[in-house]
């Protein structure tokens, strides 16, 4: 069974300041996605990553493969009020069948 | 362009009662999931169908049942329902294999 853990599980910060989602796991994954959810939605893809040690930004958003495509963060500068929410890391390796992380609840306080 | 739709956004059920989830994809896509998501479990995935076809099943128990129709509209079966099956349940539709998922906004499932 491919497991995705993430981490932290919570995180509660002021508006301005930077951080760091991790999401580890012992499987190799063909490709790794990150998404956001917010209440009362379903998750809404942010980015893809599909090559070990790729690096891809998304404004404020910087995310990470790593290079044994088992492993990948989630970095945000100068958070914002609007980046509230679920993050979620999900593993790919066949098609549409997702392996997603507990995810990660983020408060971000003005 | 319409996003994926699922009904009812809302559902309460007694325990032993079996229910249907309904989810109509974005025009055009031809592949449906479903997920379940739980506080304790997270999003887990249920079954993916394709023109008709289920082509993944995830570790549920038989009680779990799908299909699509040829418009690609998917219907979630759950029968015998148990506690345990209280869930936000999730569609998401997409144009073909490993392709971007696009996610509706879910059911939420109260079993009582």
């Amino acid at each position: 069974t491919q497991l995705l853990e993430q981490s932290p599980q919570f995180l509660s910060i002021q508006e301005g300041e930077n951080l760091t989602v991790y999401c580890n796991s012992s499987s190799v994954f063909s490709s790794l996605q990150w998404y956001r959810q917010e209440p009362g939605e379903g998750p809404v893809l942010l980015v893809t990553v599909v090559t070990g040690g790729e690096v891809k930004k998304l404004k404020r958003l910087t995310f990470q493969f790593g290079d044994a495509r088992k492993d990948s963060s989630l970095h945000i500068t100068a958070a914002q009020p609007g980046d509230t929410g679920l993050y979620l890391c999900a593993g790919d390796n066949a098609g549409n069948m997702l392996t997603f992380g507990g995810g990660t609840r983020l408060m971000v306080k003005p | 362009k319409a996003g994926v739709t699922q009904t009812p956004r809302y559902l309460i059920k007694t325990r032993g009662q079996q229910v249907t989830l309904s989810c109509s994809p974005i025009s055009g896509h031809r592949s449906v999931s479903w997920y379940q998501q739980t506080p304790g479990q997270g999003l887990q995935f249920l079954f993916e169908y394709f023109s008709e076809t289920q082509r993944n099943k995830g570790n549920f128990p038989g009680r779990f049942s799908g299909r699509q129709f040829s418009n690609s509209r998917s219907e979630m079966n759950v029968s015998t329902l148990e506690l345990g099956d209280s869930a936000l349940y999730l569609c998401a539709s997409s144009l073909d294999w490993a392709e971007k998922l696009f996610f509706g906004s879910g059911t939420q499932l109260s079993v009582l």
